[in-house]
């Protein structure tokens, strides 16, 4: 299994309050992205990054930011979370772009805004 | 744009049975197709790939086939046991692209 965890694995919030989630790898992949899982809609892209520093928008990024310091870690912040990011947030991280490698998954969080 | 449209689910087979879980995709170029699955708790798992046409992905007795021409990857295994019980997820990354995209997932439960 790839080297990646998630924290915290659950957490329970109120509406308005920041959230930040962090994704470390030890497999040294150049791209992680974040996901969020809904039912009804599989998973959908947040954002991803590309390198240290290096940033992109998913789909969905309304609402989120990112920032990646190290290598090994990816952050994901709600600034304000609001009771429509309940959800399930995935990482995860591939060494190469796009169709030319895969994604491997983290055990993912379950957030809950109250 | 791009997407992927699974069976509904959820689907239910006795042991041993034969499990077809169908997806079909839209695509603008030559993606790659991959089914995830899902057990319950977990993240998800590459069960298996293929990254052009005709090509067959397999792993722990579940296949695919990528068939262009009906834009079809389903996913078939010959004998299911309890331990299949789990959500699949077919999904798509085109080239050039960076994000996968997934459909919705199937809830597959095997009963003894």
């Amino acid at each position: 299994d790839a080297g990646i965890t998630q924290s915290p694995r659950h957490k329970v919030t109120e509406t308005g309050t920041p959230v930040t989630l962090r994704c470390h790898q030890t497999e040294n992949h150049r791209y992680m992205y974040w996901y969020r899982q809904d039912p009804g809609h599989g998973l959908r892209l947040i954002h991803y990054s590309y390198g240290v520093k290096d940033t992109d928008k998913g789909e969905v990024s309304d609402g989120y930011s990112v920032s990646r310091s190290k290598t090994e870690d990816f952050l994901l912040t709600l600034e304000s979370a609001t009771s429509s990011q309940t959800s399930v947030y995935f990482c995860a991280i591939s060494e190469l772009a796009g169709a030319a490698d895969t994604q491997y998954f983290g055990p993912g969080t379950r957030l809950t805004v109250l | 744009g791009n997407s992927v449209t699974q069976m509904e689910g959820p689907v239910t087979l006795s042991e041993e049975a034969f499990l077809t879980i169908n997806c079909t995709y839209t695509a603008t170029g030559y993606p790659s197709l991959f089914w995830y699955v899902q057990y319950p708790g977990e993240g998800l798992q590459l069960l298996l790939k293929a990254t052009k046409a005709d090509d067959k992905g397999s792993n722990k007795g579940f296949e695919a086939t990528y068939r262009k021409e009906t834009t079809s990857f389903h996913l078939e295994k010959g004998s299911v046991q309890v331990s299949d019980s789990a959500v699949y997820f077919c999904a798509l990354i085109d080239q050039g692209a960076q994000k996968l995209v997934f459909g919705q997932g199937t809830r597959l439960t095997i009963n003894p």
